[in-house]
C-alpha cells in the first residue's frame, strides 16, 4: 500500500531564509507526486507535481521540488520565504492512472519576522 | 473559469442524523473525488465518481455514500452520524482518461461538526 511520511509536524523559519520540507513515500512503481498548500480554513491548492522526466520541478509561488528515486523522497524547497507562505503543506502520492491521492500528515510552516 | 465549489460551508448536526454535502466540479471536469480531513491530519480518500458510478472507494464504512449527476456534480451522504465524522470534507475534480487525470483541483471544503 502507498504511504507518505512528512517527518516534520512544525517548522519555523525566519522571513527571507530558505526552506526545505521533507517528504518520503512508499510505493512500488513509479509514483505521481504532489505538493499542496492549505491556508487555515481553506481547501488545498496545488503547488507542483511530478509525473515523469526532469526530477527537479518548478511550481507556483517560487517553490520547487526534487524527486529522488533512490531515497524515495520528494522534498519541497524555496530559496527565500515570505510571511505569506505560512500555511500547512501536504505531500501526496498517487499511482499511475489511479488518481486516488494518499496524503502525508502535513507540515505546518510558521514564518517569523 | 469556475473552480470547484462546495456547499454548505459549515454544518452542525447531532449524532445519529444524516447529512448531504454538495460539490460542483471545475468547468470541463467529469470526475469527482471526496476526501475527509480530520483535525490535524491529512485528507483521506473516501470515494470517486465518474459517469455517475462509484469507481474507487477508500476505507470508509457504508454509512458514507455518494451520487453523481448527469451534469457531473456530486453529493456525499453520511448516515447515522458519529462524533468521529466531524471533519472538513473536501471535494476534488479532474478530467478522466487524460494526462491530467492525476491532477486534482480541490474545493474550499465543508466543515461538518457533529455534536
Amino acid at each position: 500500500a502507498q504511504s507518505v511520511t512528512q517527518p516534520d509536524i512544525h517548522i519555523t523559519v525566519s522571513e527571507g531564509a530558505s526552506l526545505e520540507l521533507r517528504c518520503n513515500y512508499s510505493y512500488g512503481a513509479t509514483p505521481y507526486l504532489f505538493w499542496y498548500v492549505q491556508s487555515p480554513g481553506q481547501g488545498l491548492q496545488l503547488l507542483l507535481k511530478y509525473f515523469s522526466g526532469d526530477t527537479l520541478v518548478q511550481g507556483i509561488k517560487g517553490f520547487e521540488a526534487e524527486f529522488k528515486r533512490s531515497q524515495s523522497s520528494f522534498n519541497l524547497r524555496k530559496p527565500s520565504v515570505h510571511w505569506s507562505d505560512a500555511a500547512e503543506y501536504f505531500c501526496a502520492v498517487s499511482q499511475e492512472y489511479g488518481n486516488k491521492l494518499v496524503f502525508g500528515a502535513g507540515t505546518i510552516l510558521r514564518v517569523k519576522s | 473559469d469556475a473552480g470547484v465549489t462546495q456547499s454548505p460551508t459549515h454544518l452542525i448536526k447531532t449524532r445519529g442524523q444524516q447529512v448531504t454535502l454538495r460539490c460542483s466540479p471545475k468547468s470541463g471536469h467529469d470526475t469527482v473525488s471526496w476526501y475527509q480531513q480530520a483535525l490535524g491530519q491529512g485528507p483521506q480518500f473516501i470515494f470517486q465518481y465518474y459517469e455517475e458510478e462509484e469507481r474507487q472507494r477508500g476505507n470508509f464504512p457504508d454509512r458514507f455514500s455518494g451520487h453523481q449527476f448527469p451534469n457531473y456534480s456530486s453529493e456525499l451522504n453520511v448516515n447515522a452520524l458519529l462524533l468521529g465524522d466531524s471533519a472538513l470534507y473536501l471535494c476534488a475534480s479532474s478530467l478522466y482518461g487524460t494526462y491530467a487525470y492525476n491532477e486534482q483541483f480541490f474545493g474550499p471544503g465543508t466543515r461538518l461538526t457533529v455534536l
